[in-house]
């Protein structure tokens, strides 16, 4: 069944670093998003992504994050300058034409720690 | 913005017992509202999906439930077994996202 992939699975980084989290949707998808979970808190909404353009971003998504799909598969996440309170697990999900009506597939999930 | 509320937190049953979680959300301009399970430190399984217009829908041992018009949804797993055990998070989806609950955290007794 075809799923939605990660890399990495694990990323320890410094403060101030960048960072890119990479994701391969599901190959017939056209939505895109990316979530984040806080230890111990809510699943959180970031960004959704369609046609090459953001549709809908978060408050929490400014200025230091943005999402590129460089090629016909990656779709990434860009943390500019990560901060102490960035450290999460990161969750790419993808959904099908009419993504309102359409399941959203996550992938298994990249946790992010900064030092 | 939507708010979404899920109760009991946590419940421990023994094996056989059915489970019930419950799920409200504040907007019910709602496209679809989603059900996953969630294992420690791994990523959101899709349980089921229903659409806005459906009252129920069912997977297997999993039904859920869908009030639209008073912001509730509820999951029932029938026969619980000890691989149930996960966190249970709902999801409503608004526009190009979905808002999640905290979860209830299920513990299935052998």
């Amino acid at each position: 069944e075809p799923e939605v992939t990660q890399t990495p699975s694990h990323q320890v980084t410094q403060m101030g670093q960048e960072v890119i989290l990479r994701c391969v949707p599901i190959s017939n998808h056209l939505y895109f998003y990316w979530y984040r979970q806080i230890l111990g808190q809510k699943v959180e909404f970031l960004v959704s992504f369609y046609n090459n353009e953001i549709s809908e971003k978060s408050e929490i998504f400014d200025d230091q994050f943005s999402v590129e799909r460089p090629d016909g598969s990656n779709f990434t996440l860009k943390i500019r300058s990560t901060k102490l309170e960035d450290s999460a697990m990161y969750f790419c999900a993808s959904s099908d034409v009419g993504h309102a009506q359409e399941t959203q597939y996550f992938g298994p999930g990249t946790r992010l720690l900064v030092l | 913005k939507q708010e979404v509320t899920q109760i009991p937190a946590a419940l421990s049953v023994p094996e056989g017992e059915n489970l019930v979680l419950n799920c409200s959300f504040t907007d019910s301009a709602i496209y679809n509202l989603q059900w996953f399970r969630q294992d420690p430190g791994k990523g959101l399984t899709s349980l089921l999906l229903i659409q806005s217009s459906q009252r129920e829908q069912t997977s297997g041992r999993l039904n859920a439930s869908l009030d639209k018009s008073s912001g509730r949804s509820t999951l029932y797993i029938a026969a619980s077994q000890p691989g149930d055990s996960a966190t249970y998070l709902c999801a409503a989806s608004n526009d190009y996202k979905l808002s999640f609950g905290a979860g209830t955290t299920v513990t299935v007794r052998a």
